[in-house]
């Protein structure tokens, strides 16, 4: 079975701290994707990752950064927390194949910054 | 742009009914994927159904099915035979450049007994 999985399910943080998510996966897909969903929103894609070190940005960047080192591992990075990045995160992970099209999705880590 | 949209917050149905729920789409790509995940309380995202731009027949997964209708640009999602533990969050959404997805906001789907 597929599995992505996130360092956190629930994370509190204070404002303007730095905060990391973290998200690996154990199916050597090469794509992963960082999104964040909130009541009445849905999911928005905030980056994702093509490769090792590749990476794009995607609807709503702002406030993040990401790093991938490794083809396992995608991190989120908050650079200075603020209460409006309060939301759940959810990353995800595919092969680049356009065949294979399923996304597969880690469990979600609810970050409150306070 | 690309864009999903689902119109209806929430539905309700009784157990053992069918139910229909809305996913309108619009993309100028002439190749494209739709989905439907459903997200229960636990927050998990599960994948249902996927359809194609070029299948020629409609998606089917067990009680799911996806009624797709190309001129219409939409592709319902169909569950038969509703149960308890249908009672979740479901959002459609549709790939974009064979990567990312884009979702839509999501319907809550309430089963009753």
């Amino acid at each position: 079975d597929v599995k992505v999985t996130q360092s956190s399910r629930y994370l509190v943080k204070r404002t303007g701290e730095k905060v990391f998510l973290e998200c690996v996966q154990d199916m050597d897909h090469e794509n992963m994707f960082w999104y964040r969903q909130d009541p009445g929103l849905g999911l928005r894609l905030i980056y994702f990752s093509y490769d090792v070190k590749m990476k794009e940005k995607g609807d709503i960047p702002e406030g993040y950064s990401v790093s991938r080192e490794k083809k396992e591992r995608f991190s989120l990075i908050l650079e200075s927390a603020s209460t409006n990045q309060t939301s759940m995160y959810l990353c995800a992970s595919k092969f680049s194949s356009p065949t294979i099209y399923e996304q597969y999705f880690g469990p979600g880590t609810r970050l409150t910054v306070t | 742009a690309q864009k999903i949209t689902q119109t209806q917050p929430g539905m309700f149905v009784q157990e053992k009914e069918a139910v229909t729920l809305d996913c309108t789409y619009d993309t100028s790509d002439p190749s494209y994927g739709l989905f439907w995940y459903k997200q229960p309380s636990s927050g998990e995202m599960i994948f249902l159904i996927y359809q194609g731009s070029y299948d020629q027949q409609n998606a089917t997964e067990g009680r799911y099915s996806l009624n797709f209708q190309k001129a219409r640009k939409s592709a319902n999602l169909v569950i038969s035979a509703s149960q308890l533990g249908d009672s979740a969050m479901y959002f459609c959404a549709m790939n974009r450049a064979g990567t990312a997805l884009i979702f839509g906001k999501g319907t809550t789907l309430s089963v009753s007994s």
